[in-house]
């Protein structure tokens, strides 16, 4: 069955590391998201990447990269520059931008803790 | 004023009740709706699309209203498993998807 992987689950990180969290799809979709959600907060995004080697900044890029080498791949790297960065991390795929009627397949998510 | 906005609840209703749950949006250009489904510490899922004519799956039914630019949510005969965030998703043309903060709804038996 097509979908989209997520992984690690759960991933626990000290002061002043940098971890990446892996995004996989296989939908053949060409649209790829990073959403992050806080307790009881919406979703905000973080990237967006229409096609491959090529991304865009969402709303709260600031600590965060990405790269898109891949179709299937859209890994994210929090960085030590993100200084609050415990939260549920959602990764998204869509046949496109625009996606009128279909709307965004999710990952299973990975729950990020500052240890 | 924030570009997706939902009534946080979370609204408590006893089985059989019907509920409906508002969301209003800011950008006029904005061209197609969603309603998601986000259980506790899951992902969103697509519950329905919202068309402009309105739209019925089952117990739930989505309108949307644009000269007032909200959209609703119906649910009749509401389930114990209905219990969920509801989610109201926006996207507003060439940019990817924003999403209100999500209604809660707790079914009590």
């Amino acid at each position: 069955d097509g979908g989209i992987t997520q992984s690690p689950k759960y991933l626990f990180r000290k002061e002043g590391q940098n971890v990446t969290l892996s995004c996989e799809q296989n939908l053949n979709h060409d649209a790829m998201y990073w959403y992050r959600q806080d307790p009881g907060q919406g979703l905000r995004l973080i990237y967006y990447s229409q096609i491959v080697n090529d991304f865009q900044k969402g709303d709260i890029a600031e600590g965060y990269s990405v790269s898109r080498e891949k179709k299937e791949s859209f890994p994210l790297t929090v960085t030590s520059a993100q200084k609050n960065p415990t939260a549920f991390y959602l990764c998204a795929s869509s046949r496109q931008l625009l996606s009128t009627y279909y709307g965004y397949t999710f990952g299973s998510g990975t729950r990020l803790t500052v240890v | 004023r924030k570009e997706v906005e939902q009534d946080p609840g979370p609204f408590n209703v006893p089985e059989g009740a019907t509920v409906a749950f508002n969301c209003t949006y800011s950008n006029s250009a904005s061209q197609s709706f969603f309603w998601y489904r986000q259980d506790c510490r899951k992902e969103p899922k697509l519950l329905m699309s919202v068309y402009s004519s309105g739209n019925e799956d089952g117990r739930f039914t989505a309108q949307l209203n644009r000269a007032s630019q909200y959209i609703s949510l119906l649910i009749r005969d509401s389930k114990l498993s209905d219990s969920a965030t509801y989610l109201c998703v926006v996207n507003t043309g060439n940019t990817p998807l924003v999403f209100g903060k999500g209604t809660r709804l707790s079914v009590i038996a």
